[in-house]
C-alpha cells in the first residue's frame, strides 16, 4: 500500500517548457487535490477533484490544467512554465467522510 | 472557512508536553478543527480533528473550548522528531470541495 505517489520528485524546466506532474493513489479515495508551497508559506490549493470526470479550480489555478479520468490518477499539467511556478507541489487524497487528507512526498520544480 | 491564528513559533523541552494554541473565533457551527504537521518539507501529516468534544489519539490530544473559539493541540511527551510546523485548520466536513487553508502555522522546536 503506497498511499499517494508523486513523480518526479525533482524537475528543472526552462521558461516556456511544458510538463506533467503525476499523482497516483491506491487508497480508492474520491477526493484528490493539488497544492503548491512557496518558501516560508503555507500550502495553497491549485485544483481539486471530487471524483472521476469532475475537477474544479482552487485558490491559484492560473497556468495549470488538470484532468481526472480515473479514480487513481490526478495529473497536473504546466502548459508553459514560468519562473513564478518554481515551487514544491503536493498532491493529496481524501476518503469519504474521513476528513483526513493523505499527502504525497512532494515534487520540487524549478523553472529557469 | 473560518480563519485561524497561531503563534509563529514555540519551543519545548524534550519529554515535556507541547501545548500549541489556535484561535478560531469566527468558526461556524458546522466547521471542524483539524491539525496537521509538516516535518522538514515533507508532505503534511494529519494529526487529529474534532468538532465539539475533546479528542485523543495515539499522536496527540485536542482540547476545544466550550465556545469553540479556540483550541489547543497537546503532544504529551514531545520528542526531537516532533520538531515541525503545525497547522491548525477549520473546515466544513469532508469531501465538500473546500480546501484546507493552511496558513503559516506554528514552528515547534523541540530541544534536548
Amino acid at each position: 500500500n503506497a498511499g499517494v505517489t508523486q513523480t518526479p520528485k525533482f524537475q528543472v524546466l526552462k521558461t516556456g517548457q511544458s510538463m506533467t506532474l503525476q499523482c497516483a493513489q491506491d487508497m480508492n479515495h474520491e477526493y484528490m487535490s493539488w497544492y503548491r508551497q512557496d518558501p516560508g508559506m503555507g500550502l495553497r490549493l491549485i485544483h481539486y477533484s471530487v471524483g472521476a470526470g469532475i475537477t474544479d479550480q482552487g485558490e491559484v489555478p492560473n497556468g495549470y490544467n488538470v484532468s481526472r479520468s480515473t479514480t487513481e490518477d490526478f495529473p497536473l499539467r504546466l502548459l508553459s512554465a514560468a519562473p513564478s511556478q518554481t515551487s514544491v507541489y503536493f498532491c493529496a487524497c481524501e476518503g469519504a467522510g474521513a476528513g483526513e487528507l493523505f499527502f504525497g512526498e512532494g515534487s520540487r520544480l524549478t523553472v529557469l | 472557512d473560518a480563519k485561524t491564528t497561531q503563534p509563529p513559533s514555540m519551543d519545548c523541552a524534550e519529554g515535556r508536553a507541547a501545548n500549541l494554541p489556535c484561535n478560531h473565533s469566527t468558526i461556524s457551527g458546522n466547521e471542524y478543527v483539524y491539525w496537521y504537521r509538516q516535518i522538514h518539507s515533507q508532505g503534511p501529516q494529519y494529526i487529529i480533528h474534532g468538532l465539539k468534544n475533546n479528542e485523543t489519539n495515539e499522536m496527540a490530544s485536542l482540547i476545544i473550548t466550550e465556545d469553540r473559539k479556540s483550541s489547543t493541540l497537546i503532544l504529551p511527551h514531545a520528542t526531537l522528531r516532533d520538531t515541525a510546523v503545525y497547522y491548525c485548520i477549520v473546515r466544513v466536513g469532508s469531501n465538500s470541495g473546500y480546501a484546507l487553508n493552511f496558513g503559516k502555522g506554528t514552528s515547534l522546536l523541540v530541544t534536548p
